[in-house]
């Protein structure tokens, strides 16, 4: 299985600034994922994230909102731009492993836009 | 579609067995997953069923595919306190670039 570590661990934010979550990963990957867990909700995905290739955004999310960047095969960053009190979640990156069909998570990020 | 549907909450004496029910309507599913996530932590994976299987058990976890009906079950023999936990049903398509689809997640609540 992937080893993944997120940064930071939970925040506070004040409305209208922005912030970057780190998602490191102990092997290289192709595939990483972002996903968004609301408050009692189930998982939702914002966008995939390959190597040498702009991330591909879900319906409902944009570039402007949730950049992504993903400079090498173990590393990737979210950002969640101009916050609202609505993206207070909980933010996951994931990876598949080495077999194609285990997707692995991180252990999220808990942040809190007041 | 692509829906995933489980009930949200499930209670279970300590000791006996838990059984979380999963539905899915994409027929083409190729990958049916369950993870767990305690309070405060990130996901785990559990375990993972192709779909041309129709059972996989893994020490105390059973998982039953029924493809025909597209039912999904989790069962957990002799439930512990630490079990506790939201249990995510999962599928997901490699012609979908693997990405999964979640269930909305069901907490198994153990009774002493």
């Amino acid at each position: 299985s992937a080893v993944i570590s997120q940064k930071p661990s939970r925040d506070i934010c004040q409305r209208g600034t922005s912030l970057t979550i780190q998602c490191q990963v102990d092997s290289q990957v192709t595939m990483m994922f972002w996903y968004r867990q609301q408050p009692g909700q189930s998982l939702t995905l914002i966008a995939t994230a390959n190597q040498g290739s702009e991330a591909t955004y879900e319906s409902g999310f944009v570039i402007d909102k949730f950049p992504i960047s993903r400079p090498n095969l173990t590393f990737s960053t979210l950002t969640v731009s101009n916050m609202s009190p609505e993206d207070s979640s909980i933010y996951l990156c994931s990876v598949v492993g080495t077999v194609s069909y285990e997707q692995y998570f991180g252990p999220g990020t808990r942040l809190t836009v007041t | 579609g692509e829906d995933v549907e489980q009930s949200l909450f499930l209670s279970v004496r300590e000791g006996d067995s838990s059984v979380i029910n999963c539905t899915y309507t994409d027929s083409s599913s190729t990958y049916l997953y369950w993870y767990k996530q305690e309070p405060g932590a990130g996901l785990q994976l559990l375990t993972y069923i192709f779909s041309n299987m129709d059972m996989k058990q893994d020490q105390r976890l059973t998982v039953l595919l029924n493809k025909k009906d597209k039912h999904l079950s989790l069962r957990i023999a002799d439930t512990q306190t630490g079990d506790s936990a939201i249990y995510f049903c999962a599928e997901s398509r490699k012609n979908r670039d693997d990405k999964i689809i979640f269930g909305k997640g069901t907490r198994l609540h153990i009774l002493p």
